[in-house]
């Protein structure tokens, strides 16, 4: 049982280039979220999809798009990056809104 | 922001010793969760609370939760050299739809 997979888990981008995040659980959650993690920060809730077939905005959206293409994938890019991008970003999912979530290990983003 | 604060920042306790971390927060909730991250690695759930409950336990971990104060803590008896990691609370606030992270505690567990 996988869990929680993120692609990659480490990238290094320019500034100006667009990359894809890509995120699958295999736990036949109905909800998964994208959050990043800078120092100091915790972490920030980029956005999420309560269920298949929407998606909302969470507290740092801006400079970011979703994706939920089916149950299982809920995939984030970064359209034209910029080094304040630079950060841990981890998915997550669960049962249902207001349970624990299950996270993956992360993918750890550099723009230069 | 409804983002929960961790206090301390930082703990350093020897093996066996008890840690205790709260969490403050600011609008009302639902539930309020703990996690774990080791260095490196992605978050760990370790135990939800909901508003209608003052205490909880799991294993070695005993939460507890007043919200008249608007706070938590989250206790670990006998820690062990493996308790060494970051703790983070999270709060959903009125919504239910999705939590918000502290800053967390990093402990250190000296065997």
């Amino acid at each position: 049982n996988a869990g929680v997979t993120q692609t990659p888990k480490f990238q290094v981008l320019k500034t100006g280039q667009s990359m894809t995040l890509q995120c699958a659980q295999d736990m036949n959650h109905n909800s998964m979220y994208w959050y990043r993690q800078d120092p100091g920060m915790g972490l920030r809730l980029i956005y999420y999809s309560a269920s298949e077939g929407t998606t909302d905005k969470g507290e740092v959206p801006n400079g970011y798009n979703v994706s939920r293409l089916n149950k299982r994938e809920f995939s984030l890019r970064l359209e034209s990056a910029a080094p304040s991008q630079t950060s841990v970003y981890f998915c997550a999912s669960s049962s249902i809104q207001g349970v624990g979530y299950t996270f993956g290990s992360g993918t750890r983003l550099t723009v230069v | 922001s409804q983002q929960g604060e961790e206090d301390p920042q930082a703990l350093s306790i020897q093996e066996g010793e008890n840690a205790t971390m709260n969490c403050s927060y600011k609008t009302s909730i639902n539930n309020l969760q703990w996690y774990r991250q080791n260095s490196g690695r992605g978050l760990v759930h370790l135990i939800l609370i909901r508003s209608n409950e003052r205490e909880k336990h799991s294993g070695r971990l005993r939460v507890t939760l007043d919200t008249s104060k608007k706070s938590s803590s989250l206790l670990i008896t006998a820690s062990r050299a493996a308790d060494t990691a970051s703790y983070f609370c999270a709060t959903d606030g009125n919504t239910g739809n999705q939590f918000y992270f502290g800053t967390g505690t990093s402990l250190t567990v000296i065997p």
